[in-house]
């Protein structure tokens, strides 16, 4: 079974600055998709960056950029010059790219991130 | 706004009672899934529809069900509740099963059982 663990229970970042969180998982695939989202505290669930696994070139989201390490099996998220709305809960997410009958996405624990003024 | 609508937005209720989480996913999506968010289960898959038919179930209990209806709204029927099912409820919807598709989630539905 996949799973996603994220190390990083809470973060804190300067306003201004650049935060790197971290994102590991683990699957015996080699086609699926990794997700953040982000859920402030409104609780709603955004999306914020998407990476397909077969594609090598990093994605990126205006301030949002990921690092994904495909053999390493490391997803992390970097935010660059962080604004205090970028305060959230943020989780790391897992799809499978087979073609079966199960969509579902796996998510991690989730990292709050808190953005000093 | 992820055009998912959910609704109530908050529900209070008491052990043993039966309450129902409402759904209705953005215009032209066919698949709907359910997820439950609580502090020691993280969030988890419960289950998916696609056009009116169930297409995977996850770690839903058997006191759960769920239905899509003709006009793709869906419902989540929680019954015989207990303390431990107080969670954040999250629909999210997609136009097919292709794995290429993102989900695109409501604001959820808070239930409180008491």
């Amino acid at each position: 079974a996949q799973t996603v663990t994220q190390s990083q229970p809470e973060m804190s970042v300067q306003e201004a600055e650049t935060v790197t969180l971290s994102c590991t998982y683990d699957t015996s695939e080699s086609d699926y998709y990794l997700f953040w989202y982000k859920q402030p505290p409104s609780r709603q669930m955004i999306l914020v960056i998407r990476q397909e696994a077969y594609k090598q070139q990093n994605a990126t989201e205006n301030r949002f950029s990921v690092n994904f390490q495909k053999a390493a099996k490391s997803f992390s998220l970097k935010i660059s010059d962080s604004q205090l709305g970028d305060a959230a809960m943020y989780f790391c997410a897992y799809r499978s790219g087979r073609m079966n009958r199960d969509d579902k996405i796996i998510f991690g624990k989730g990292t709050r991130l808190h953005i000093l003024p | 706004d992820s055009g998912v609508t959910q609704t109530p937005k908050h529900l209070i209720t008491a052990t043993g009672q039966r309450v129902t989480l409402r759904c209705s996913p953005r215009s032209g999506d066919l698949s709907v899934y359910w997820y439950q968010q609580s502090l020691d289960q993280g969030l988890q898959f419960l289950i998916q529809y696609y056009n009116g038919e169930e297409r995977a179930k996850g770690n839903i209990l058997e006191r759960f069900s769920a239905q899509q209806f003709p006009d793709l709204h869906s419902e989540l029927n929680l019954s015989s509740l207990e303390l431990g099912d107080s969670a954040l409820y999250f629909c999210a919807s997609s136009h097919g099963t292709s794995v290429q598709e993102t989900q695109y989630f409501g604001p959820g539905t808070r239930l409180l059982v008491l």
